[in-house]
């Protein structure tokens, strides 16, 4: 079983739609949860970043934090062309530097 | 230049070559790192450097062979290569490596290597 699950996608969904990407962790010693986005020919950048559980937002974006399921999710909100991008979750127990990555998924949105 | 910066952004290489991945970061941090992204996998933490020391090698085979002249370069060096090794290379750096905190850590854009 992978530390960390992650539909690669893609998904496709029209311009405004709301988006839910998510992903499904085992390691209940996860306490800092973040959401990179990464355009195409870039390299990922952070998006959000959550500490242990509740939800957090910001503009179009909300990440939401589940430890009881060990799943965390990434809301954006009238979804835009420009949002196309691949959204990698990961997350750290904040013990080292080490970041635990999902496969990343693929988000395309339809004008 | 800000930010983090690699160079070349794309290499197509022989089996038999040798060459160089070049990274360098503008931001002053003092930790940095190589990653490799294949398509549909997670990404795979290849090395750290920690002010100059490496402090990590994650069973990477010895064809890879990192160097970390100072704080702001990083280089992988490249010989006999498989084609599987064919991958989007990543460097990152962030403010430190170690603690009991998340350290944003910074992308550059990658170098697209392919292996014939």
């Amino acid at each position: 079983q992978k530390e960390v699950e992650q539909d690669p996608g893609p998904l496709s969904v029209p311009e405004g739609a709301i988006v839910s990407l998510n992903c499904t962790y085992s390691n209940s010693a996860f306490q800092y949860f973040m959401w990179y986005r990464q355009y195409s020919r870039k390299g990922p950048e952070l998006l959000m970043y959550t500490y242990s559980s509740g939800n957090k937002e910001d503009g179009r974006f909300t990440a939401q934090v589940d430890k009881s399921s060990k799943y965390i999710s990434l809301f954006i909100r009238d979804s835009q062309p420009s949002d196309s991008a691949t959204y990698l979750c990961a997350m750290s127990d904040g013990s080292n530097y080490q970041l635990i990555w999902g496969a990343g998924t693929k988000l395309i949105i339809k004008p | 230049e800000t930010g983090v910066t690699q160079t070349p952004r794309h290499l197509v290489m022989g089996m038999t070559n040798k060459k160089s991945l070049k990274c360098e970061q503008h931001l002053g941090h003092n930790a940095m790192y190589w990653y490799k992204q294949s398509a549909k996998k997670p990404l795979e933490l290849m090395f750290v450097y920690n002010f100059k020391e490496q402090t990590e090698n994650n069973s990477v085979p010895s064809r890879f062979s990192p160097e970390c002249p100072n704080s702001s370069h990083l280089f992988l060096h490249l010989h006999t290569l498989q084609p599987e090794d064919s991958a989007l290379y990543l460097c990152a750096s962030s403010r430190k490596s170690q603690g009991s905190s998340y350290n944003e850590q910074f992308f550059g854009p990658g170098t697209r290597l392919t292996v014939l």
